[in-house]
Order: C-alpha cells, then structure tokens, then sequence
C-alpha cells in the first residue's frame, strides 16, 4: 500500500513568485491534513478536509495561502504571493477516521514533506 | 491555548546507552499524547500514544513512554539506543474531541554515536 506521498520534496522559489504543493493521501482514506514547520519550530496544524469539503482551515495564516481538494482525491496548498516567512516544511497527513482512536489502525499517516524556501 | 514543550534540542547519545526524552504538555484538559518519529528522508511515524488506562504506554521499537499527570508530562524512554534511532523526534497532543488537530513540540534530535 502506498504511503501519503508529496510533491515536491524540495522547492526553492523568490519571493512574491507563487508555489503548488501537491499531496496524494492514502487510498480511500477521506480525511486529509496539511501541517507545517516554519524555522524549525513546532509543527502546527493549518486544515483538515473531510472529502473534499474544509472541515476546519482554522490554522491558515492568511488569504495568501489556498488549499483545494477537488474530487476529494488529492490536494494542493498554494502560496500566492509567496514571503520569506513561508519557509518551512509543508506536512500532509491523512486518515480513514476522522478520530484516531483507541487502538487498532486507525491513526494519522504522515508525508515526508516538502521543503520550501522562500529567497 | 494548549503548548507542548520539548525541552532538550539535541541529544547525544552512546549507542546501547538509555535514552530519555521529555515533553511538558500544557491543556484545559487530560488530552491525548502521542510521540512521533522522523528519520531522515522520511515522514512522521507514530510511536506510541496515550489515550487513558495504564500510563505506561508501549509503542513501536522498543520506545515506551510514562504518563504523569500531575507533572503534564510524558516522556519517552528506550533502555538500550541503536543506531537507527538517530532522528528528530516529536511530542504531540491532541484535543479528545478531534483528536486529529494536534499540537507539536519543537521537536529534539537524538544523535547516536558509535
């Protein structure tokens, strides 16, 4: 079975240009999370859809980031116009059940991430 | 506003030594916590999570971790470190209602020498 994968893993870009981060969750898996790491400090949860519904975008940082899920298949988080601050790693995370659980499989899947810099 | 604080940035290390990793939570209430791993080139892997019972957690290679609830923490132990540990390492909570949302800790590397 094929993990959450991400694209690209790197992504070097200058400021005020505008980056795609793609994530392709797990099959059949209706719960997708973008997280990010900003500087090296602590990941921090940005949305959750449910399909391909925003169940929660309380994380967002502001209208310069747009997060899309067309078809409720995979999704893409774009930075338009991209800043320095924007630098970080990018996480996608997804799940069959929207709680994880007490035990069993039911728990979030991880991508490796995508490393954006923003010059 | 909940936090998880990870005090120790880096940590070296001897392989075979013990290793112990803490993680101070702050939370309205009793949340659910969970260590995650990354190793180089990899994603998050969960190692373990505590939702209730026994606050002592076993997890995924050899890692265990003890819930304390009167000091907020849970700190990760593994009594005999190999090589293949050498990665950065992730404290999390998470609200028992949408238990997906979590909250990380900054994260600390362990580097295992030989």
């Amino acid at each position: 079975e094929a993990g959450v994968t991400q694209f690209p893993s790197h992504s070097v870009i200058e400021k005020g240009q505008t980056v795609t981060l793609r994530c392709d969750p797990i099959s059949g898996h209706d719960n997708l999370y973008w997280y990010r790491r900003v500087m090296g400090k602590e990941i921090k949860f940005l949305l959750h859809f449910v399909k391909e519904s925003k169940q929660d975008e309380s994380g967002m940082p502001n209208n310069r980031f747009l997060a899309e899920r067309t078809g409720g298949t995979y999704s893409t988080l774009k930075v338009q116009p991209a800043e320095l601050e924007d630098s970080g790693v990018y996480f996608c995370a997804s799940s069959k059940y929207i709680q994880q659980g007490r035990e069993g499989n039911e728990k979030l899947f991880f991508g490796s991430g995508t490393q954006l810099s923003v010059l | 506003a909940q936090s998880v604080t990870q005090p120790d940035i880096h940590i070296t290390v001897s392989e075979g030594a013990s290793l112990e990793l803490r993680c101070n939570y702050s939370y309205g209430a009793t949340p659910y916590l969970f260590w995650y791993v990354q190793s180089p080139g990899q994603g998050l892997q969960l190692l373990l999570k505590y939702f209730s019972g026994d606050t002592l957690v076993q997890g995924i290679k050899g890692f265990e971790a003890e819930f304390k609830r009167s000091q907020s923490s849970f700190n990760l132990r593994k009594p005999s470190v190999h090589w293949s540990d050498a990665a950065e390492y992730f404290c999390a909570v998470g609200p028992r209602s949408n238990d997906y949302k979590l909250s990380f800790g900054a994260g600390t590397t362990v580097t295992v020498r030989a």
